[in-house]
């Protein structure tokens, strides 16, 4: 069955430091998300992107967050000048186009550790 | 009062038992309603996934949604120690992106 795939599993990176997570989506999935667990928290939407744009994003995902697609089967979320805060499990969602909502499905995500 | 409320649990039920899992909602723009299984350390995997009111089932899986009352179930038949894990319920609005999602019950089904 096809799948969401994220890299890397684990990241550690110092506090201030730039991060980039990646993720391959399901490859005939046209909408791509991002969502942040926090230890013990519940799952929070970040973004939503389609059509090479940002369709929706949550009030978490300011300006120090960015995501790209920069090829035809890659979409990343680059975390800039991160903070303690930002640790983190990170899942990437993807979906296919169809009439009405269809179901999101979910990488087993990146988990992140700021240092 | 939340969007979504969930009970986090634990619920702990011998094997074999039939399991019954809920949430409440406030917002009646939610119409998509998806039941998501969590291992530790893993991504939400899709189990059901419900547009209208009523009951689905798949297999020992059995959704339900109610949305006059905004109460969404979902039932577990002849659970297994397998099924021991964290169960989150999921929304969407109606032309929405995001999927919101409740705390999460931790289920452990006792062999």
């Amino acid at each position: 069955e096809p799948e969401v795939t994220q890299t890397p599993s684990h990241q550690v990176t110092q506090m201030g430091q730039e991060v980039i997570l990646r993720c391959v989506p399901i490859s005939n999935h046209l909408y791509f998300y991002w969502y942040r667990q926090i230890l013990g928290q519940k799952v929070e939407f970040l973004v939503s992107f389609y059509n090479n744009e940002i369709s929706e994003k949550s009030e978490i995902f300011d300006d120090q967050f960015s995501v790209e697609r920069p090829d035809g089967s890659n979409f990343t979320l680059k975390i800039r000048s991160t903070k303690l805060e930002d640790s983190a499990m990170y899942f990437c969602a993807s979906r296919e186009q169809g009439t009405g909502n269809q179901p999101q499905h979910f990488g087993d995500g990146t988990r992140l550790s700021i240092l | 009062q939340k969007e979504v409320e969930q009970d986090p649990g634990p619920l702990s039920v011998p094997e074999g038992a039939i399991v019954s899992l809920n949430c409440t909602y406030s917002n009646s723009a939610f119409q998509y309603f998806m039941w998501y299984r969590q291992y530790s350390r893993k991504g939400p995997e899709l189990l059901m996934y419900t547009y209208s009111s009523g009951n689905k089932e798949d297999g020992r899986f059995t959704a339900q949604v109610d949305k006059s009352s905004k109460y969404i179930s979902l039932f577990i038949r002849d659970s297994q120690p397998s099924d021991s894990a964290t169960y989150l319920c999921a929304m969407i609005h109606t032309g929405g992106f995001k999927t919101i999602f409740g705390a999460g019950t931790r289920l452990f089904v006792k062999a």
